[in-house]
């Protein structure tokens, strides 16, 4: 059983745009999120995170939203730019950073 | 380097034989993760260590898998009769006191 899901395989965004990238998580105890960006080749690099205390966080063109109560949080981008391509993760832990669960990803293009 | 190493990049062996690879986290960093990813899907965690110990080893799929860090500072990764179906894309992690990981660039085994 996935307990942080990517429903969205993959998505494509025009240059300028916003580009929204879902994740939703089963497990109630999860208290903290991050997300990550990976381009091919290249290990995982983190982009933002936020604490279940909190529901937004930003940081320049990323800001990421969480809703507890749907156990749902989303990555915004904007404005997107083409080096923005890439495959992104959601991750997931219960107790602040032990054990990370990660999403199967969402692939990213943005079209210039 | 200042980033977390990895070694080697690249590992192909006979189904069988014995593999060890090796993370050299950022330096100060207490936490190491062991992750492997499949393609197409999220890594998938495999063992944290908080300095010496194994804190959490919940992920290792079976006894064939083992990692030890003996210093609290690197770390390797032991493959005993290694399958076919382990090959991955092996990722290795280091933070600070638990919060955001810090990944290295993997080390793509392949099992033949």
């Amino acid at each position: 059983d996935q307990q942080v899901k990517q429903n969205s395989p993959s998505l494509s965004v025009q240059e300028g745009r916003i580009s929204i990238l879902n994740c939703d998580y089963t497990n109630s105890m999860f208290d903290y999120f991050l997300w990550y960006k990976k381009y091919p080749a290249e290990g995982p690099t983190f982009l933002i995170s936020i604490s279940s205390i909190k529901d937004k966080n930003e940081d320049g063109r990323f800001t990421v939203f969480l809703n507890k109560s749907a156990k749902h949080l989303s990555l915004h981008i904007v404005p997107s730019q083409p080096g923005d391509s890439a495959v992104y993760f959601c991750a997931a832990s219960a107790d602040y950073g032990q054990n990370f669960v990660f999403g199967p990803g969402t692939r990213l293009s943005v079209l210039p | 380097g200042a980033g977390v190493s990895q070694t080697p990049s690249n590992k192909v062996t006979e189904k069988g034989k014995y593999v060890e690879l090796r993370c050299d986290p950022i330096s100060g960093h207490t936490a190491l993760y062991w992750y492997r990813q499949s393609l197409g899907q999220g890594p998938e965690f495999l063992i944290y260590f908080q300095g010496t110990g194994a804190a959490d080893d919940s992920g290792l799929p079976n006894d064939r898998f083992f990692a030890v860090r003996p210093e609290g500072s690197v770390s390797t990764l032991k493959i005993q009769r290694t399958e076919r179906g382990d090959s991955a894309v092996y990722l290795c992690a280091s933070s600070l006191n638990r919060g955001e990981l810090f990944f290295g660039e993997g080390s793509r085994l392949t099992v033949l």
